[in-house]
């Protein structure tokens, strides 16, 4: 069975500094998808960046940009130039490809301070 | 453009009542996701929903159902509820159910479900 873990439940980052965040997973298959949600105190999750399994170059999305290691099986987060409003719950997420019947898994989430 | 809604946005049932939540997506989006988040069990997905066809469901009992309609708004229902079904629900939109090639998705703002 697919498994998501995030083994950071808190940590803290000054502004302006970079923090990255990490996530492991473990599946069989060779095909899928690997997200980073955010969850800010007003609980609206914003999906902020996402990683096909089958492309080999990291993903990036402005300041957030993820480390992926295929064989590994790990996909971090890097934040650079932390932002007082980046503080927030920050989930991965590992989705498979096969539609019908995909799980979708999500990890237990790493609180992010941001420290002025 | 308007952003996900979700109604009603707080709610209190009893344990054995039946509630049924509402999502309705962006204009335009035809895919409604649905997720249960709770501080025991964490971010669960519960089903997807794509032109009206359920696409895929997670691992929750048959009392979690839902639908959607052909403007694309969906509703979720739960029968009999147990008081571990207190939670905060979450539902998304997208253009497509397929959340590769760089699909946005959106969150509403969630229902808060208790259940005494």
């Amino acid at each position: 069975a697919q498994t998501v873990t995030q083994s950071q439940p808190e940590m803290s980052v000054q502004e302006a500094e970079t923090v990255t965040l990490s996530c492991t997973y473990d599946t069989s298959e060779s095909d899928y998808y690997l997200f980073w949600y955010k969850q800010p105190p007003s609980r609206q999750m914003i999906l902020v960046i996402r990683q096909e399994a089958y492309k080999q170059q990291n993903a990036t999305e402005n300041r957030f940009s993820v480390n992926f290691q295929k064989a590994a099986k790990s996909f971090s987060l890097k934040i650079s130039d932390s932002q007082l409003g980046d503080a927030a719950m920050y989930f991965c997420a590992y989705r498979s490809s096969i539609l019908g019947t995909y799980k979708y898994i999500f990890g237990t989430g790493t609180r992010l301070k941001v420290l002025a | 453009k308007a952003g996900v809604t979700q109604t009603p946005r707080y709610l209190i049932k009893t344990r054995g009542q039946q509630v049924t939540l509402s999502c309705s997506p962006i204009s335009g989006h035809r895919s409604v996701s649905w997720y249960q988040q709770t501080p025991g069990q964490g971010l669960q997905f519960l089903f997807e929903y794509f032109s009206e066809t359920q696409r895929n469901k997670g691992n929750f009992p048959g009392r979690f159902s839902g639908r959607q309609f052909s403007n694309s708004r969906s509703e979720m229902n739960v029968s009999t509820l147990e008081l571990g079904d207190s939670a905060l629900y979450l539902c998304a939109s997208s253009l497509v159910a397929n959340l590769g090639s760089r699909t946005k998705q959106y969150f509403g703002p969630g229902t808060r479900l208790t259940v005494t």
